[in-house]
């Protein structure tokens, strides 16, 4: 059973610029998050989508945002880069909500902003 | 209240000891506290996970401790190996099945396990 996939792995971008994060979920799941981790401040929730609805939302501006497709795929998108979203994208998947089983996170996209 | 503190940052033990890490939380509607362990490049995977309703849960050489009343939980790794270092976070979510249960993670706890 493949796992959670995220492409790019790895991403440099300049200061302004924009970003797309690709995530597809394990087959079956329907519910995507999407988290930020950095050295600074952890791991850090930014949404969940559900069914192509964004069902939860974190504290973070307005830059970041995310959508999910029918087939549970989901993607983030950062406008207006800073230096500061440099940081390890993770995306995980879960089959509609935490449960016993968890998550399942990717390997996620390493972003740098230069 | 939506903090979880985590500790130590970091953590050496020998080959076979008992490594321990433990969590501390505010919010008394989280239900739901699982552990993940990270290795360098690679997310986070579910290690174990508790719901308030039992004090003590044991999956192989895991152990998660939980007490309700001093809103605390640790884990317990016991006969810890050189494959068990990694970073490791407790996390915390309300709405445990529900549909509002994203996970408020700790800070994370650096394992080196020395042969």
């Amino acid at each position: 059973k493949a796992g959670v996939t995220q492409t790019p792995r790895y991403l440099i971008k300049t200061r302004g610029q924009q970003v797309t994060l690709s995530c597809s979920p394990i087959s079956g799941h329907r519910s995507v998050s999407w988290y930020q981790q950095t050295p600074g401040q952890g791991l850090q929730f930014l949404f969940e989508y559900f069914s192509e609805t964004q069902r939860n939302k974190g504290n973070f501006p307005g830059r970041f945002s995310g959508r999910q497709f029918s087939n549970s795929r989901s993607e983030m998108n950062v406008s207006t880069l800073e230096l500061g979203d440099s940081a390890l994208y993770l995306c995980a998947s879960s089959l509609e909500a935490l449960g016993d089983y968890g998550y399942t996170f990717g390997s996620g996209t390493r972003l740098t902003v230069v | 209240q939506q903090q979880v503190k985590q500790s130590p940052q970091s953590l050496i033990v020998q080959k076979g000891g008992i490594s321990i890490i433990n969590c501390a939380y505010e919010n008394t509607a989280f239900d739901y506290f699982p552990w993940y362990q990270q290795f360098p490049g690679k997310g986070p995977a579910l290690l174990i996970a508790i719901r308030p309703d039992v004090s003590e849960k044991k999956e192989g050489r895991f152990t998660i401790s939980f007490n309700k009343s001093a809103k605390q939980f640790s884990l317990h790794i016991m006969d810890s190996q050189p494959g068990d270092s990694a970073t490791y976070f407790c996390a915390a979510s309300r709405d445990y099945g529900g549909s509002q249960g994203n996970l408020i993670f700790g800070k994370g706890t650096k394992l080196s396990v020395k042969p």
